[in-house]
């Protein structure tokens, strides 16, 4: 299995500023996403963090709010910018890895904003 | 739209249970359903993964079913502890035309086992 850190865990931050998490996983892997899940509801993913290349958002995230990293395959950064408490959320990292012909997704411990 | 709905939305039963969890899904194409245990304040973590093909997977006390023919799924938590206690999230991969899935997520089911 793939095992996946992300710093900080937690963080209170003040509206207007910007604040980068961190993923880290123990092993190479190709496919790496971001999410975010808001108090009470279910996940939604923010972008695909492409190695080498720009990441692929989805519908109602762009790449100004959330600018993304993928210097390697096994590291990459979400920027949350220019904060609003509205941002306030989990934010997970997540990496599918494949063995014998099977493929997992995982996902990193998450990092808990507030924003005031 | 593709959806995915998860009932009951909380849940709370006594330490040595059994539950059952639902999961109702209009997702299509499907590739698979996967549930998942999210403990508060970390990460989900994968409890079983079926491709359509199969109706049935377990994981220790945890089995889950699937219809694919009426779109449903359960999970199934057999002499529950208190460890149980946590969010229980059913995934549907959709195929996406061309290659590779997309995952819809459920709002979850919150279980609480206590003594």
């Amino acid at each position: 299995s793939a095992v996946i850190s992300q710093k900080p865990s937690r963080d209170i931050c003040q509206r207007g500023t910007s604040l980068t998490i961190q993923c880290q996983v123990d092993s190479q892997v190709t496919m790496m996403f971001w999410y975010r899940q808001q108090p009470g509801q279910s996940l939604t993913l923010i972008a695909t963090a492409n190695q080498g290349s720009e990441a692929t958002y989805e519908s109602g995230f762009v790449i100004d709010k959330f600018p993304i990293s993928r210097p390697n395959l096994t590291f990459s950064t979400l920027t949350v910018s220019n904060m609003s408490p509205e941002d306030s959320s989990i934010y997970l990292c997540s990496v599918v890895w494949s063995t014998s012909g099977a493929s997992e997704q995982y996902f990193g411990p998450g990092t808990r904003l507030t924003v005031t | 739209k593709n959806q995915v709905e998860q009932s009951p939305q909380s849940l709370i039963i006594l330490e040595g249970k059994n539950c059952t969890l639902q999961c109702n899904y209009t997702v299509s194409p499907f590739s698979n359903l996967r549930w998942y245990k999210q403990d508060t304040g970390r990460g989900p973590v994968s409890l079983t993964i079926m491709t359509f093909s199969e109706n049935t997977k377990s994981n220790g006390r945890y089995t889950a079913t699937l219809d694919a023919d009426t779109k449903q799924s359960s999970l199934h938590i057999t002499a529950s502890q208190l460890s149980d206690s946590a969010s229980y999230i059913c995934v549907v991969s959709l195929v996406i035309p061309g290659g590779g899935n997309k995952l819809t997520f459920g709002t979850g089911t919150q279980l609480k086992v206590e003594l």
